[in-house]
């Protein structure tokens, strides 16, 4: 059971090149979600899904499209990197969201990037 | 918005407790998580509280007051590998989950 998996783990851009960042999961999981994280901000919500063919807009979603065309599968792409899209990348992902049950995010182990 | 507010870094000896502070101010609730996560590597999940009160798991233990938007993970017989990032979660009125900045705990021999 390899849980959340996420490619590459670094990746050096230059600016305005695009670029996709691979999530798969293999535990059946209805929620994913894609997070950025930078020092002394927290994590942040790009983009989430909630199922196949039904995505929306987290708390900082400029710049990055997501799909979700199967269960398993939700890659996020950079349209023209950026400087600041340097970040570290989390894909995670649980059973449901809309409940007040635990629904524990399970994360990648996220994607380093630098855009220079 | 959500806003969410733990210390940035703590420091203790091998052995000591440890509280983390989380306070929080959302639109709604539907839960509060603690992550951990270690330099360099992903949050895994701690623990889970949704009703006031005490939550143990061995020598963690998470509190949760939702009058006073508060909350704190207790850290026990803190060892070496403890050192890492602690990360508040709150899940709001819309389900999605949003992090504080995270306590950097140090925990020296």
């Amino acid at each position: 059971n390899a849980g959340v998996t996420q490619t590459p783990k670094f990746q050096v851009l230059k600016t305005g090149q695009s670029m996709t960042l691979q999530c798969a999961q293999d535990m059946n999981h209805e929620y994913m979600s894609w997070y950025r994280q930078d020092p002394g901000m927290g994590l942040r919500l790009i983009h989430y899904s909630v199922g196949a063919g039904i995505t929306d807009q987290g708390e900082v979603p400029n710049g990055y499209n997501v799909s979700r065309s199967t269960t398993e599968d939700f890659p996020l792409r950079l349209l023209s990197a950026a400087p600041s899209q340097t970040s570290v990348y989390f894909c995670a992902s649980s059973y449901e969201t809309s409940s007040s049950g635990a629904n524990v995010l399970t994360f990648g182990a996220g994607s380093r990037l630098t855009v220079l | 918005g959500q806003n969410i507010d733990q210390p940035t870094e703590m420091t203790a000896t091998e052995g000591a407790i440890v509280q983390i502070n989380c306070t929080y101010q959302t639109s709604g609730f539907n839960g509060l998580f603690w992550y951990q996560q270690h330099a360099g590597e992903a949050p895994t999940f701690l623990s889970y509280n949704v009703l006031d009160g005490l939550e143990e798991k061995g020598r963690f233990s998470s509190f949760l007051s939702r009058s006073k938007g508060y909350s704190y993970l207790l850290l026990k017989e803190l060892q070496m590998k403890d050192s890492a990032s602690y990360l508040c979660a709150v899940r709001g009125g819309d389900y999605k989950l949003s992090f504080g900045a995270g306590t950097t705990v140090t925990v020296r021999a």
